[in-house]
């Protein structure tokens, strides 16, 4: 079965930092473009950062370049987002997604609160 | 950066067709994908490349485009359907993805 598990989540003061982690399982990851997209509460689907399937290109929302950092260990079938300097505005679940430019797989959500 | 509009809200009677639509500029050039978010769940792919649908999706999910609109059509629509849905492309100048705002959909 294919899936995909985040990890990482919590509270976080301003500025602070949180690595998220998504295992995944069921496909071959390394052939897999993989991207990780928000949803902060009550609002719609953001997009935040997508890596290649060998993971030797990146990309990122203009809301988040400079902060965040996407990466993959294809040895261990896992996805990385490294968040720093968060912002209040950063609260959402974040979910991985299996991205064939349709996301045809998604993890189940990790949440991250940023308060003081 | 590209937009996609969807329209807030859709409301549809049991039994009935519901039609949600997802506008943007030349998005009959794009391939266009919808998914379904049931609330405290994670989103479902429900249509890929504009008219695909993946295994698993019941066959009352349609999508199309013309013009400058796509339309994901739910036909026979049920209760278990009530949801968000979301349309979105690769925006392929800027280099990723891009949501349409969501639509919820009420089943009366």
């Amino acid at each position: 079965e294919v899936q995909l598990l985040e990890s990482g989540g919590g509270l976080v003061q301003p500025g602070g930092s949180l690595r998220l982690s998504c295992a995944a399982s069921g496909f071959i990851f390394s052939n897999f473009a993989m991207s990780w997209v928000r949803q902060a509460p009550g609002e719609g689907l953001e997009w935040v950062s997508s890596i290649t399937g060998s993971g030797d290109s990146t990309s990122y929302a203009d809301s988040v370049k400079g902060r965040f950092t996407v990466s993959r260990a294809n040895s261990r079938n896992t996805l990385y987002l490294q968040m720093n300097n968060l912002r209040v505005e950063d609260t959402a679940i974040y979910y991985c997604a299996k991205d064939t430019s349709a996301m045809d797989v998604w993890g189940q959500g990790t949440t991250v609160t940023v308060s003081s | 950066s590209y937009v996609l509009t969807q329209p807030p809200s859709v409301s549809v009677a049991p039994g009935k067709t519901a039609r949600i639509t997802c506008g943007g500029n030349d998005i009959g050039r794009k391939s266009v994908h919808w998914y379904q978010q049931i609330p405290g769940q994670a989103p479902v792919l429900v249509i890929s490349y504009d008219t695909d649908r993946p295994s698993g999706i019941p066959e009352r999910f349609s999508g199309s485009t013309s013009g400058s609109t796509a339309t994901l059509t739910i036909s026979r629509v049920e209760a278990g359907d009530e949801a968000d849905y979301y349309c979105q492309v690769w925006d392929r100048p800027s280099g990723h993805p891009v949501f349409g705002g969501g639509t919820k959909l009420t089943v009366l």
